[in-house]
């Protein structure tokens, strides 16, 4: 079945960086865009970046544009966010997700909880 | 870009129907078939309902409908069960530049 487990969260002073990886099976990884979405405590859903199934095109959100990088290695399977400048306001769960084409997101990973505080 | 609009709760008694509305833009929900809703259980993931304004995923109950009219979308959850008490969530497309925009959520609550 489709699994994907996400690693790398923490807690981090205001400015420094962090690199999230979500480790994906039981589908095609290569075939298939991939994306994070974050949630900040007692908070909705906030879609964050996402990127296409070879990598090549790569999307951000407003808020994190410039900050943050998206990439994956198709041979491990894994898709990473490099997060940069972090603020408090970038606390929040970030889940790993699969796209199913047209924007939808039909798998998602369990959550890897950063937080940045001083 | 702004959030899309949904209402921040909703509510019905078992065996009724409640309708959850996302209003976007032309930009997003009405410019595009890929409105997305998702539900989402306290501490858990978020789990796909409905792709491309009216397809449910395989194992998704048909209680469970959608449609889309201008920039609002729709989702109908019919006979309401104690298991339908959740967060729910609308997205869609919204161009290259923003990709995904949700909204705000609804917590539905099963009186």
């Amino acid at each position: 079945q489709v699994q994907m487990v996400g690693s790398g969260g923490g807690v981090v002073p205001p400015g420094r960086s962090l690199r999230l990886s979500c480790a994906a099976s039981g589908f095609i990884f290569s075939s298939f865009g991939m994306h994070w979405v974050r949630q900040a405590p007692g908070k909705g859903l906030e879609w964050v970046s996402g990127l296409s199934y070879d990598g090549s095109e790569t999307y951000y959100g407003d808020s994190v544009r410039g900050r943050f990088t998206i990439s994956r290695d198709n041979s491990k399977n894994t898709v990473f966010l490099q997060m940069n400048s972090l603020r408090a306001e970038d606390t929040a769960l970030y889940y790993c997700a699969k796209e199913n084409g047209g924007s939808s997101l039909d798998f998602w990973g369990q959550g890897t909880q950063v937080t940045v505080s001083s | 870009q702004s959030a899309l609009t949904q209402p921040p709760s909703a509510s019905g008694s078992p065996g009724q129907s409640v309708t959850i509305s996302c209003t976007g833009t032309s930009s997003d929900v009405g410019g595009y078939d890929y409105v997305s809703w998702y539900q989402q259980h306290p501490g858990k993931a978020p789990k796909l309902l409905i792709f491309e304004v009216n397809k449910r995923p395989s194992g998704v109950p048909y209680r469970f409908s959608a449609s889309k009219s201008g920039n609002t979308a729709s989702l109908t959850v019919s006979g309401l069960q104690a298991e339908d008490e959740a967060d729910y969530y609308c997205s869609s497309y919204a161009g290259i530049s923003n990709f995904v925009i949700f909204g705000g959520g609804t917590k539905l609550t099963v009186l």
